[in-house]
Formats: C-alpha cells, structure tokens, sequence
C-alpha cells in the first residue's frame, strides 16, 4: 500500500504549546499536502508542499518535507483549543492525481 | 466558486437493502472525484476515483459501486448493503491537486 502513515495517532497538549505531528509515506512523490478534520466533518485542506520544496509555512502551520526519508511533519505554534481535530497527510504520486492519505493524528488542545 | 454538495448527512438502512449516495461538484468542469470511506477513528480509504464521465477505477474489491453519468455528479451505490459497510462515507474533487470535501454521509447499516 502507499499510504502514508502519520504519527502519533493520537497527541494531547496544553494550549499554547506546539504540536508536531509527522507522516512517512513509501514511494516517490510530487507533492505531500497536510488536511484537518473536525469530529464528523468532510476534511479541510491545510498546506501543499511539492517534492522540490523542504519547507513551507501558512500562518501558525509549518510544514518539512525529507524526500530522502519519506517523510514529513506539520508544526502548529501557539496552540489553540479551536485546533483539536484531526490531522491528515496525504500524498499524490507523479503522473496520478488520485490522492491517498494517511492513518491520521488525532490532536488534543487542552485549555 | 466552487462547491461540493454531498447527501444525505446521515442514513440508517437494513441489510440486504440497496443505497444510493450522490455527489455533485459546482463552479467547475471535468473535475477528479472521489469516494472515500472512513471507519470510526481510522484514517481515509479510497474507495473509487473518476477522472471523467464514465470512467471510473475501483481500488478495492467490495459490495458497492460507483457512475459517474455527469460530469460533475458522482454516485455510490450498492445492491445488497452489509453490515461491513456502515462507515463515514466522503465525496471529493480536485482539478490538479488540492482536494474539496463534502460534508459526509453516516451510513449505519442495522
């Protein structure tokens, strides 16, 4: 399979800390995008960051890309309650544009 | 803009009933789409993708199906329903690369 896998399956943090959650994925790809999903909700696109880039940023959200590794991570500074929901990596293959996600992160702010 | 309309948001059916879940995408033209299935707490499995009207890949063998008549409607559908195929069930597209979802159909089948 390559679905990517996200790790920890599950984070709990106090507001105001940061949360750093990461996905690894098996083959090469053209780029790797981060989405969020609020409990019984359809998921929200993040950040995209193509296979090229080694980092990239969106208001509180960083994203790294290690192609040599596979894998990825997603920073979110400054936590805020409204930040629980899970978390999503999901990845698009070069010459398919079917996108394949991962296993998710479930995140925790805890006010 | 674009927007993804996805019904219903949630449905209770018996086994050995058949389903129809639609899909349809506004404010674009020839759009990826997508079906999705998600069980409690997991991650994303993609169930079916369509690049075009009629043209539809399955990645997984299973009871459900899907048609794409129109170019910006997608449906799910199913003869017999099991009890294996209650699950939280997304609708979604893209042109290049960044994906738009539906709001989601609960299925439960009882």
């Amino acid at each position: 399979s390559q679905q990517g896998e996200e790790d920890p399956q599950a984070l709990s943090i106090q507001e105001g800390e940061n949360a750093t959650m990461n996905c690894s994925y098996k083959t090469s790809i053209n780029n790797l995008q981060w989405y969020r999903q609020n409990s019984g909700r359809g998921l929200v696109h993040l950040i995209l960051i193509r296979s090229n880039e080694r980092e990239k940023h969106s208001g509180r959200l960083r994203v790294t890309l290690d192609t040599s590794k596979k894998s990825s991570s997603l920073l979110i500074t400054a936590s805020r309650a409204a930040d629980t929901a899970s978390y999503f990596c999901a990845t698009q293959y070069f010459g398919n544009e079917k996108l394949t996600f991962g296993t998710g992160t479930r995140l925790t702010i805890i006010p | 803009s674009q927007t993804i309309h996805q019904w219903p948001a949630t449905l209770v059916q018996p086994v050995g009933s058949p389903l129809s879940l639609e899909c349809t995408v506004e404010g674009t033209s020839n759009p990826n789409l997508y079906w999705y299935r998600q069980a409690a707490g997991r991650g994303l499995q993609l169930l079916f993708y369509s690049v075009g009207i009629g043209q539809i890949s399955s990645e997984v063998p299973q009871n459900l199906s899907a048609s794409r008549p129109q170019d910006r409607q997608f449906i799910l559908s199913s003869k017999k329903l099991l009890l294996s195929d209650s699950g939280f069930y997304l609708c979604a597209w893209n042109a290049n690369t960044e994906a738009f979802f539906g709001q989601g159909t609960r299925l439960t089948v009882v």
